[in-house]
């Protein structure tokens, strides 16, 4: 098992650049989060989803959209980055809401 | 809105000694997770220990303790025997059983001196 994978590790991009955050999980997980970690901020959930089909928004969800068209696939989209979204991005998934995520190694996003 | 507060910067400990991290929340719900997760500067995520708000008994891993206080909203990590391996940074993290939406504190960076 690969367990929960990102692509890419680093990415830079500039302000009102779009980009997918892809994340996937081979574990037949049915809950997945994003969240982005910032200094002294700790983690905080941008989106998350408890199946195929269903997404809902976390704490900061605004200028990020998701979609959950498989079990395996929870990607991130940034519509239009601005430096405000620079960040460390991790994705997590987990078999129920109470047993352990596991989190993937995250993607060290830079918007310019 | 539950909060959850983690008012230790920074800790040091020396090895083999014990140390206890402290961990504060909000809520007004009476049925909730708890976790304590560690990060390396591998970035790499690790649950270290979990509690379910309606056991009264304290979970414990190996090393690895928390003192859960309900009451007093508490769920402080106590890490005896402590090792090298064990520096990181430790979050505290809340779910609430009604959602899966998980609400972490800032952080706790613990040093560990040989």
């Amino acid at each position: 098992n690969a367990g929960v994978t990102q692509t890419p590790k680093f990415q830079v991009l500039k302000t009102g650049q779009s980009m997918t955050l892809q994340c996937a999980q081979d574990m037949n997980h049915e809950y997945m989060s994003w969240y982005r970690q910032d200094p002294g901020m700790g983690l905080r959930l941008i989106h998350y989803s408890v199946g195929a089909g269903i997404t809902d928004q976390g704490e900061v969800p605004n200028g990020y959209n998701v979609s959950r068209s498989t079990t395996e696939d929870f990607p991130l989209r940034l519509l239009s980055a601005a430096p405000s979204q620079t960040s460390v991005y991790f994705c997590a998934s987990s078999q129920d809401g109470y047993n352990e995520q596991f989190f993937g190694p995250g993607t060290r996003l830079t918007v310019l | 809105a539950q909060t959850v507060t983690q008012s230790q910067p920074e800790m040091s400990v020396q090895e083999a000694e014990t140390v206890t991290l402290s961990c504060t929340y909000d809520t007004s719900e009476s049925d909730y997770y708890l976790f304590w997760y560690k990060q390396p500067p591998s970035r790499q995520m690790i649950l270290v220990i979990r509690q379910e708000a309606y056991k009264q008994q304290n979970a414990t891993e190996n090393r690895f303790s928390v003192n859960f206080q309900k009451a007093a909203k508490s769920f402080s990590l106590k890490i005896s025997d402590s090792q090298l391996g064990d520096a990181a940074m430790y979050f505290c993290a809340y779910r609430s059983a009604g959602t899966y939406k998980y609400i972490f504190g800032t952080g706790t960076r613990l040093k560990v001196l040989a």
